[in-house]
């Protein structure tokens, strides 16, 4: 149980493009989701944090403007990356938690964004 | 503020013996929770391991214990019986209900 599915897994495209990525709990509702952001040999860096039908709430230093985080359902949440620019390449991953704040949260497998 | 701190950048280990990972923390809140996740190569985030603050009996999954202790405000991984396939990154996290603060990490490498 507790699957989190996250796409895609490895984007490659033009700067100057925006990019979708799609996390979904398959099998739980997700009343919070929480966006990272992870560079080469590093920890996770939170993004934003996400709970269903209300706005995201973005972590200092985070460009909203730049980072579109919708919750529309309890089983879906998407993270848009608008203009992207090369220095947006990075591994992004995303993870949801049902219920209770004491629960783990469940994490999908990334997606691997490149900006050219 | 939370922090976690993980001292060991890279730990070595050989088959199936014992290895320690070290985590402190630093919170002000009264009520929060530890996790250990593992990330392999593959970069999937693996919950290993979980422990509620308020709970002083130390959790254990299979081959994977903590040693919580609370007051020194520290949260040590131990794998007994190591195996190859535990080679990863391991993230020590703490959470008091909103997002997982991560330490940076250490790598664990599995000599046979």
């Amino acid at each position: 149980g507790a699957v989190v599915s996250q796409h895609p897994s490895r984007v490659i495209c033009k700067s100057g493009t925006s990019v979708k990525i799609e996390c979904r709990s398959l099998d739980f509702q997700a009343t919070t989701m929480f966006w990272y952001r992870q560079f080469p040999k590093q920890s996770l860096m939170l993004m934003a944090t996400s709970n269903e039908g209300s706005k995201a709430t973005y972590e200092q230093g985070v460009e909203k403007d730049k980072f579109l985080i919708n919750h529309a359902s309890l089983t879906l949440s998407t993270l848009t990356v608008t203009s992207a620019h090369p220095e947006d390449s990075s591994f992004y991953i995303c993870s949801a938690r049902s219920g209770y704040s004491n629960q783990p949260q469940h994490f999908g497998d990334g997606t691997r964004l490149s900006i050219l | 503020a939370q922090t976690v701190t993980q001292s060991q950048p890279e730990m070595s280990v050989q088959e199936a013996e014992t290895v320690t990972l070290s985590c402190t923390y630093d919170t002000s809140e009264s009520d929060y929770y530890l996790f250990w996740y593992k990330q392999p190569p593959s970069r999937q985030m693996i919950l290993v391991i979980r422990q509620e603050a308020y709970k002083q009996q130390n959790a254990t999954e299979n081959r994977f214990s903590v040693n919580f202790q609370k007051a020194a405000k520290s949260f040590s991984l131990k794998i007994s019986d190591s195996q190859l396939g535990d080679a990863a990154m391991y993230f020590c996290a703490l959470s008091s209900g909103y997002a997982l603060n991560f330490g940076k990490g250490t790598s664990l490498l599995v000599t046979p």
